[in-house]
C-alpha cells in the first residue's frame, strides 16, 4: 500500500527568508503524481503544487518549488521569500496516475511565518 | 462558478442520530468525492463516483452511505452518527476528461456526535 510521512509536525519561518517543508511516500508504482496542498485557517484546500513522476525536471509555481528525488522517494517544498499569507497546513499527497481521485495524504506540517 | 458547494458548514449530532452532508458541483465533474480529516491525519478517502449511478468505496468507508443520482449532486449518509464520526469533512470533483487534472475542494463540514 502506497503511503507518505511528513516528519516535521510544525516549522517555522522569518518573513523574507526561505523555508523547506519535507515529504517522503513509499509506492510500487512508477507512474504517479505529487502534489502539496495548503490549508489556511478557512479550511479551504488550495494546490501549490504538482509534480509528474515520468518528468524528472522539478515543478515550480513563482516562489514554491520542489525537489523530487524519485530513486529516494522524497518530495520537499521549498517556500521562498516567504510572506505572512503562507502560513497554514501544507499536506503532500500522492496519486497513481490515470486512477480518478485516489488521493493519500500525509499528516501535515503547520508553518507559522514570523515578522 | 459557485465551484463546489459544500452545506452545512458546521452541524452537531447526538450519537445515533442521522444525517445528510450535501454536496454540490456546478463544474459538470464526472467524478466527486468524499474525504475526512481528523486532527494529526490527513485527508482520507471515504467514498468517491465515477459519474451519475457509480460509486464506490474508499480508504474509511464503514458508517457512511453514498449515492450518486445526478452530476452535480454527491451527498454523503450517516445513517446513524458515532463520535468516532466527529470530523472535519470534505467534497471534492473533477473532470472525466481531465484525468490528470487536481481536484476542486469544497470548504468542508466540520461535524460533531456527542
Amino acid at each position: 500500500a502506497q503511503t507518505v510521512t511528513q516528519s516535521q509536525p510544525e516549522m517555522s519561518v522569518q518573513e523574507a527568508e526561505t523555508v523547506t517543508l519535507s515529504c517522503t511516500y513509499d509506492t510500487s508504482e512508477s507512474d504517479y503524481y505529487l502534489f502539496w496542498y495548503k490549508q489556511p485557517p478557512s479550511r479551504q484546500m488550495i494546490l501549490v503544487i504538482r509534480q509528474e513522476a515520468y518528468k524528472q525536471q522539478n515543478a515550480t509555481e513563482n516562489r514554491f518549488s520542489v525537489n523530487f528525488q524519485k530513486a529516494a522517494k522524497s518530495f520537499s517544498l521549498k517556500i521562498s521569500d516567504s510572506q505572512l499569507g503562507d502560513a497554514a497546513m501544507y499536506f503532500c499527497a500522492y496519486r497513481k496516475r490515470f486512477t480518478p481521485d485516489k488521493l493519500i495524504f500525509g499528516t501535515g506540517t503547520r508553518l507559522q511565518v514570523f515578522p | 462558478n459557485a465551484g463546489v458547494t459544500q452545506t452545512p458548514k458546521f452541524q452537531v449530532l447526538k450519537t445515533g442520530q442521522s444525517m445528510t452532508l450535501q454536496c454540490a458541483q456546478d463544474m459538470n465533474h464526472e467524478y466527486m468525492s468524499w474525504y475526512r480529516q481528523d486532527p494529526g491525519m490527513g485527508l482520507r478517502l471515504i467514498h468517491y463516483s465515477v459519474g451519475a449511478g457509480i460509486t464506490d468505496q474508499g480508504e474509511v468507508p464503514n458508517g457512511y452511505n453514498v449515492s450518486r443520482s445526478t452530476t452535480e449532486d454527491f451527498p454523503l449518509r450517516l445513517l446513524s452518527a458515532a463520535p468516532s464520526q466527529t470530523s472535519v469533512y470534505f467534497c471534492a470533483s473533477k473532470p472525466i476528461q481531465g484525468l490528470d487534472s487536481p481536484l476542486h475542494f469544497g470548504n468542508g463540514t466540520r461535524l460533531t456526535v456527542t
